[in-house]
């Protein structure tokens, strides 16, 4: 087990409803990235939240936001939700030792999301 | 475009057989990071090794062996002597050190080992 956790497990939700889903991240882990995995596919890069601030974001439109608490849990959450944002949602964390570092990301079980 | 390819969708082997998992990356960093993950069934992706791009040195860990080759973009994995558990969806991933924070991951190989 890696010690990164996610909740809820499973989620389901209607088109147009919003919805947070929380990571915690590894002891000692000072960065969360957000990963979207759709049925079949590898996980896309939706942000990353470094010393509470976004620092990187995929292709991905503004109705994904995040935050990133002093204790280093985050939040994902989706307005306005479509059809196609049914998906497995996957936290990473890292210790990050340099702003510009890149450090093997350890990920959580996931949230798994269906919007009807 | 794809930074990350793994052309082979599923493969089937019989237990005790080796199998070779391709991976294929694009880059125009100097400087990037190769990953190899594991998805089992319950979803949590599982890190098996990160390789630099300075280090072109195969590594073999127990039944586990990457190969790296830059001259051909490829960072492929072989699991020697197959066993029911490495039954799994196999991702490699890509970082580059111009977007640091991103992981690219291709589409993975989904491995059956039957009994």
């Amino acid at each position: 087990e890696t010690g990164v956790t996610q909740s809820p497990t499973h989620l389901i939700k209607t088109r147009g409803q919003q919805v947070t889903l929380r990571c915690s991240s590894q002891s000692g882990h000072n960065t969360v990235s957000w990963y979207q995995q759709a049925l079949g596919q590898g996980p896309q890069f939706i942000f990353q939240y470094y010393r509470e601030e976004e620092n990187g974001r995929g292709n991905f439109p503004p109705r994904f936001s995040g935050l990133q608490f002093p204790n280093y849990s985050s939040e994902l959450n989706v307005n306005a939700l479509e059809l196609d944002d049914s998906a497995l949602y996957l936290c990473a964390s890292t210790s990050r030792r340099f702003e510009d570092s890149t450090d093997t990301q350890y990920f959580g079980p996931g949230t798994r999301l269906t919007v009807l | 475009a794809q930074k990350v390819t793994q052309a082979q969708t599923e493969i089937s082997v019989v237990e005790k057989e080796d199998v070779t998992l391709d991976c294929v990356y694009e880059t125009r960093d100097t400087t990037y990071y190769l990953f190899w993950y594991k998805q089992p069934p319950s979803g949590e992706l599982v890190f098996l090794i990160r390789r630099n791009s300075f280090d072109e040195q195969n590594e073999i860990s127990g039944r586990y062996s990457w190969n790296f080759q830059k001259s051909t973009s490829s960072f492929n994995f072989t699991i020697t002597a197959s066993q029911v558990v490495d039954s799994a969806v196999y991702f490699c991933a890509l970082s580059e050190a111009s977007t640091g924070n991103q992981f690219y991951f291709g589409t993975g190989t989904s491995l059956t080992v039957i009994p």
